[in-house]
């Protein structure tokens, strides 16, 4: 079965670090781009981040560039979203997807993990 | 940045009626690389429509997209009570971004 799995949200202070994990079974993992994509609770999805498939090429959406940093370990089938300095609007659940294709870019997302929770609070 | 604007952001409708989506992009969409995706509540997204027209795996065939450069749509040809649902589009150039959303109600 295909499958996407995060891990690592919590509980952190404004300021603070957070490093979240996404383990992919079932495909062959370094054959795809892929993306970190947050949500508010009842609000729309906010693409974070994306990679390509051998970690070449990354890229930032304007809310989180120069404190987040997304990489890859194909080797482990885990995708990794280092987050510093956090601050409250980094609340959200943190879901990572799967591009249908070796590039975060040019391609749908076609596999999601349910998510995991950041609550940045003071 | 293309920023994705979807319309409306309600709609209400039954059953068995004809529902139609709208996404219009601030720029023209590359190559038309742009998804309509259907997410419940407690769910993920799902991705329905990728290539602005092309179904993906698994989807029924009441689910179309059509449109190109900065007008898109998606229509559900008879709804179904599992439709019922949030409908976001999304571009997939080279910074992705997601429209704000519908919400598909019951009337």
């Amino acid at each position: 079965e295909v499958q996407l799995v995060e891990s690592g949200g919590g509980v952190v202070r404004p300021g603070g670090s957070l490093r979240l994990s996404c383990a992919a079974s079932g495909f062959t993992f370094d054959d795809y781009g892929m993306s970190w994509v947050r949500q508010v609770p009842g609000k729309g999805l906010e693409w974070v981040s994306g990679i390509n498939w051998n970690g070449d090429n990354t890229g930032y959406a304007d809310s989180v560039k120069g404190r987040f940093t997304i990489s890859r370990d194909n080797a482990k089938n885990s995708l990794y979203l280092q987050m510093n300095s956090l601050r409250a609007e980094d609340t959200a659940l943190y879901h990572c997807a799967r591009a249908d294709g070796p590039y975060y870019y040019y391609y749908g997302m076609d596999v999601w993990g349910q998510g995991t929770t950041v609550t940045v609070s003071s | 940045e293309i920023v994705l604007t979807q319309s409306p952001d309600t709609l209400s409708l039954s059953p068995g009626e004809r529902a139609t989506l709208s996404c219009r992009a601030s720029q023209s969409v590359s190559s038309s690389y742009l998804a309509w995706y259907q997410q419940k509540p407690g769910q993920a997204p799902r991705l329905l429509i990728y290539g602005a027209s092309s179904r993906a795996t698994g989807i029924p065939d009441r689910f179309s997209g059509s449109g190109s450069g900065t007008d898109f749509t998606l229509t559900i040809s008879r709804l179904e009570p599992e439709d019922f649902a949030v409908y976001y589009c999304q571009q997939y150039g080279s910074s992705p971004g997601f429209g704000q959303g519908t919400r598909l109600e019951v009337k």
